[in-house]
C-alpha cells in the first residue's frame, strides 16, 4: 500500500517553455501532497505542500508563479515549471500524506527535469 | 541553528558489522520522527518510523528515540552491500501539522 507515482519520470525541454509533472496517490487518498525539489549532492528542498481543494503553500524564496501546484483531486497533484530555464534543471519529487493523525509521507519515485 | 542534523558522513562499515546512524533535532515539541532511505539517483523510500522514547525493532533496523536529549539514531544490524545509500532523518517539528523537516542524510557505504 501507499504507492504515490509521477509522471514523466525524466523530461528534457528548452529553455523558456512549461513542463507540467504529475503526482498520483494509487491506493489511497492524499489529503496533503507536497513537493521537493533536489539538486545534486544535496538534500531534499520542500517547495510547497498543497491540500486538496486549497491553494498550496509556497516556501519561502519559491516563486508561486513559477511553481504552478494544483490539487484538483484527493488523487492527483501537479507541478508547472512555467518558463523553464537551466538553472530549474533538478529532481522534482513529490510525496502525499493521508493524513488523519499520521504524518508518514510516501514519496513518489521523481522527475528529472533537464532544461537546455 | 538547523531544525535537524545529521553528519554527512561518509560513514564506512564492513558487510555484517552494525551501522549506527545519528539525529537530533532543536524542536523539543516534536512529536513523530522517520528514517528514509534514498539511493542515488532514486526517491527517498520509508524505512521506519518512531513516535515513543525507546526503542523499535523491524527486521535488521532499530530506531532509537530519546525525547529529553533530542536524539534518534537507526541501527542497521548484519551490514549488506545493499544497505549503502544516503539515510535521511525527518522529523516533524509542528504539532497538529504534516510538514516534515529533514535533514541533510548521512552517506553509509557498506564494504564488502
Amino acid at each position: 500500500g501507499a504507492v504515490v507515482s509521477q509522471h514523466p519520470s525524466w523530461v528534457i525541454c528548452k529553455s523558456g517553455t512549461s513542463v507540467k509533472i504529475e503526482c498520483r496517490s494509487l491506493d489511497f487518498q492524499a489529503t496533503t501532497m507536497f513537493w521537493y525539489r533536489q539538486f545534486p549532492k544535496q538534500s531534499l528542498m520542500l517547495m510547497a505542500t498543497s491540500n486538496e481543494g486549497s491553494k498550496a503553500t509556497y516556501e519561502q524564496g519559491v516563486e508561486k508563479d513559477k511553481f504552478l501546484i494544483n490539487h484538483a483531486s484527493l488523487t492527483l497533484s501537479t507541478l508547472t515549471v512555467t518558463s523553464a530555464h537551466p538553472e530549474d534543471s533538478s529532481f522534482y519529487i513529490c510525496s502525499a500524506s493521508w493524513g488523519r493523525g499520521t504524518d508518514t509521507q510516501y514519496f513518489g519515485p521523481g522527475t528529472r527535469l533537464t532544461v537546455l | 541553528q538547523k531544525e535537524v542534523e545529521q553528519n554527512s558522513g561518509p560513514l564506512s562499515v564492513p558487510e555484517g558489522a552494525i551501522a549506527s546512524l545519528n539525529c537530533t533535532y532543536s524542536d523539543r515539541g516534536s512529536q513523530s520522527f522517520f528514517w528514509y532511505r534514498q539511493y542515488s539517483g532514486k526517491s527517498p523510500e520509508l524505512i521506519m518510523f518512531i513516535y515513543s522514547n525507546g526503542d523499535k525493532e523491524d527486521g535488521r533496523f532499530t530506531a532509537q528515540l530519546n525525547k529529553a536529549s533530542q536524539y534518534v539514531s537507526l541501527l542497521i544490524r548484519d551490514s549488506q552491500p545493499s544497505d549503502s545509500a544516503t539515510y535521511l532523518c525527518a522529523v516533524n517539528i509542528q504539532t497538529g501539522a504534516n510538514n516534515l523537516f529533514f535533514g541533510t542524510g548521512t552517506r553509509l557505504t557498506v564494504i564488502p
